[in-house]
């Protein structure tokens, strides 16, 4: 399995303004992903957070809104930018396990744009 | 494109009966994997199993046991005798391909256990 701790846990943001949510995993992985659950919705992947290029934004998604960093294996941070209140979310970081295929989650970053 | 489809939104149990959320999906591939995940209300996300499209043993684990039958594209998930702890919201979901690369969720089952 993996370790993952999420910074910050929650925080309530003015519109307009800006917040970068850490992901730190307990050991070297591969993939890791950025998932967006609005109030009382599944999951929705934001992003693939590739080591050394740039993220993989999935439709709906754009670079400018959620810029993503992936300096090393063990780390990743989402930005989201220029915040409104439709932004308002569970911010999840996941990590695929190459050996085992299995997919573990951070505890999410519960943000609240007033 | 992958679909994973949970009927299911919401479903009220007492403590003690048995329980069984459905899960079914669609895909054009042939090598897939299908995961449950456990989101209590504290809101974290908790891995419950993952199993590929080349084996379709059904699996126990505890009070939990999961039928995956391809010919139906269903992997659904039985709680025996289920508890107040179970109460979460519970989600299907289906990674394409190699595995370790995106998940597509459905929208979930609210599972609510009274005592």
């Amino acid at each position: 399995s993996a370790v993952i701790s999420q910074k910050p846990s929650r925080d309530i943001c003015q519109r307009g303004t800006s917040l970068t949510i850490q992901c730190q995993v307990d050991s070297q992985v591969t993939m890791m992903f950025w998932y967006r659950q609005q109030p009382g919705q599944s999951l929705t992947l934001i992003a693939t957070a590739n080591q050394g290029s740039e993220a993989t934004y999935e439709s709906g998604f754009v670079i400018d809104k959620f810029p993503i960093s992936r300096p090393n294996l063990t780390f990743s941070t989402l930005t989201v930018s220029n915040m409104s209140p439709e932004d308002s979310s569970i911010y999840l970081c996941s990590v695929a396990v190459a050996s085992t295929y299995e997919q573990y989650f951070g505890p999410g970053t519960r943000l609240t744009v007033t | 494109a992958q679909k994973v489809t949970q009927a299911q939104t919401e479903i009220s149990v007492v403590e003690k009966e048995d329980v069984t959320l459905d899960c079914v999906y669609e895909t054009r591939d042939t090598t897939y994997y299908l995961f449950w995940y456990k989101q209590p209300p504290s809101g974290e996300l908790v891995f419950l199993i993952r199993r590929n499209s080349f084996d379709e043993q059904n699996e126990i684990s505890g009070r939990y046991s999961w039928n995956f039958q391809k010919s139906t594209s269903s992997f659904n998930f039985t709680i025996t005798a289920s508890q107040v702890v179970d109460s979460a919201v519970y989600f299907c979901a289906l990674s394409e391909r190699s595995g370790y690369s995106t998940l597509t969720f459905g929208k979930g089952t609210m599972l609510l256990v009274s005592p």
